[in-house]
């Protein structure tokens, strides 16, 4: 089935650096993925559309230039947390669609990525 | 916009039967999904119904009421492994691939021996 892979699982780092959160669609290529953060027992909240070879579409409320979204190919999307605070620490989940396989297979998720930033 | 509601959480015991209620507004629709998440874990696909009705898969079950904006996913013989949060979510656009779901709050299923 489709498989989407993330990196880091986890990291911790300063306030005030960067962190970069990779994820591939690893048998199926992704036109289109999905970012979502996650606070302690909440809900999934779309952060931002990646598309591939060209800009991605931000949510209404999070800041494109601290969140810095790059699909530059079918199968890979990064997002870049620049310039971390603490309340930047949150579960970050990738999430694409695997367009041959139909509605009935859903939207798989990458394993999340959980960040600390202190 | 959208909007889904399911209750914070429910609790039930080994081998009962457990429904998990959902409902939602959109400015359109295209289909009920439902997603199990473990804690720590990512989101899996569990069902999805597009038309009224019910969709069974093996111990989940998962209905649709167009007409009442409403879903439900059905656990029959509870498992502890099935202690999760449970997800509804839906996708108010024509499905092209690029757009993204919206989940519900979430309903935290316990299941005790």
């Amino acid at each position: 089935g489709a498989v989407v892979s993330q990196h880091p699982s986890w990291v911790i780092c300063k306030s005030g650096t960067s962190v970069k959160i990779e994820c591939r669609s690893l048998d199926f290529q992704a036109t289109t993925m999905f970012w979502y953060r996650q606070f302690p027992k909440q809900s999934l909240m779309l952060m931002a559309t990646s598309n591939e070879g060209s800009k991605a579409t931000y949510e209404q409320g999070v800041e494109k230039d601290k969140f810095l979204i790059n699909h530059a190919s079918l199968t890979l999307s990064t997002l870049t947390v620049t310039s971390a605070h603490p309340e930047d620490s949150s579960f970050y989940i990738c999430s694409a669609r695997d367009l041959v396989g139909g509605q009935r297979r859903g939207y798989t998720f990458g394993s999340g990525t959980r960040l600390t930033v202190v | 916009g959208q909007s889904l509601e399911q209750p914070s959480e429910v609790t039930a015991v080994e081998g009962a039967i457990v429904q998990i209620n959902c409902t939602y507004q959109t400015s359109g629709f295209y289909g009920l999904s439902w997603y199990q998440q473990h804690d720590g874990g990512a989101p899996t696909f569990l069902s999805y119904n597009a038309l009224d009705g019910l969709e069974e898969t093996g111990r989940f079950s998962s209905f649709l009421s167009r007409s009442d904006s409403y879903g439900y996913l059905l656990l029959q013989e509870l498992q502890m492994k099935d202690s999760a949060s449970y997800f509804c979510a839906v996708r108010d656009q024509r499905d092209t691939g690029r757009r993204a779901l919206t989940f519900g709050s979430g309903t935290r299923l316990q299941v005790q021996p």
